[in-house]
């Protein structure tokens, strides 16, 4: 497609059942961002992966979330045992090389998944 | 820490004026990037405009532009001529040079008077 695509848009579950939420990056890019957005907050910075690795996890906030990209292409975003604090809206981002080393590097975003958890 | 404040939760401008939105940032770092974003009610974020700290020049994209004083650790934001589609959530983002983690401040609601 022309830009990320990220489903579900929206997406209510309850209280400890597992949910997956997906990330289409634009076709080619090979840097893949995580972010979750509270109510009322910026984004904050979940995972990053190059390529299938994921380079950077520290954003995880604990060992419920884990997040795949087993063909460098489409990303999973996956949650255990759901907790309120975890409804959120969850975006998604890609870029065409890692935006480091002197490279301003434009992220392109989704139009995120909102999460609510009852 | 490195962190990013937008004092002004929310602005109001009337169509066809100015307006400047607030930014500051804490950094030990020399070597920097700063953006604006516009997030409107469709969620996604839309780059608006990018400085890079080691520019002294401010940036501009056509009726956007930054007063950008690295000394004061500032960076706001100017909309000239506001339009309706400029209505939406802004926020200030920032990133080191040898990171790609954005750090995001707040967020500033603008609305925009017809």
């Amino acid at each position: 497609g022309a830009g990320v695509s990220q489903t579900p848009s929206n997406k209510v579950t309850e209280k400890g059942k597992y949910v997956e939420l997906r990330c289409d990056p634009i076709s080619g890019h090979t840097a893949l961002y995580w972010y979750r957005q509270s109510l009322g907050q910026g984004p904050e910075f979940l995972i990053y992966f190059q390529g299938t690795g994921a380079a950077d996890d520290s954003g995880l906030p604990n060992d419920r979330f884990f997040a795949v990209r087993p063909e460098g292409s489409v990303s999973t975003l996956k949650i255990q045992r759901t907790e309120r604090g975890d409804s959120a809206v969850y975006l998604c981002a890609s870029s065409p090389r890692p935006v480091t080393g002197g490279r301003t590097g434009e992220l392109f975003f989704g139009e995120g998944s909102r999460l609510t958890v009852l | 820490a490195q962190t990013v404040t937008q004092s002004q939760p929310e602005m109001s401008v009337q169509e066809a004026e100015t307006v400047t939105l607030s930014c500051t940032y804490d950094t030990s770092e020399s070597d920097y990037y700063l953006f604006w974003y516009k997030q409107p009610p469709s969620r996604q974020m839309i780059l608006v405009i990018r400085q890079e700290a080691y520019k002294q020049q401010n940036a501009t994209e056509n009726r956007f532009s930054v007063n950008f004083q690295k000394a004061a650790k500032s960076f706001s934001l100017k909309i000239s001529d506001s339009q309706l589609g400029d209505a939406a959530m802004y926020f200030c983002a920032y990133r080191v040079d040898s990171n790609y983690q954005l750090i995001w401040g707040a967020g500033t609601k603008l609305i925009i008077k017809p």
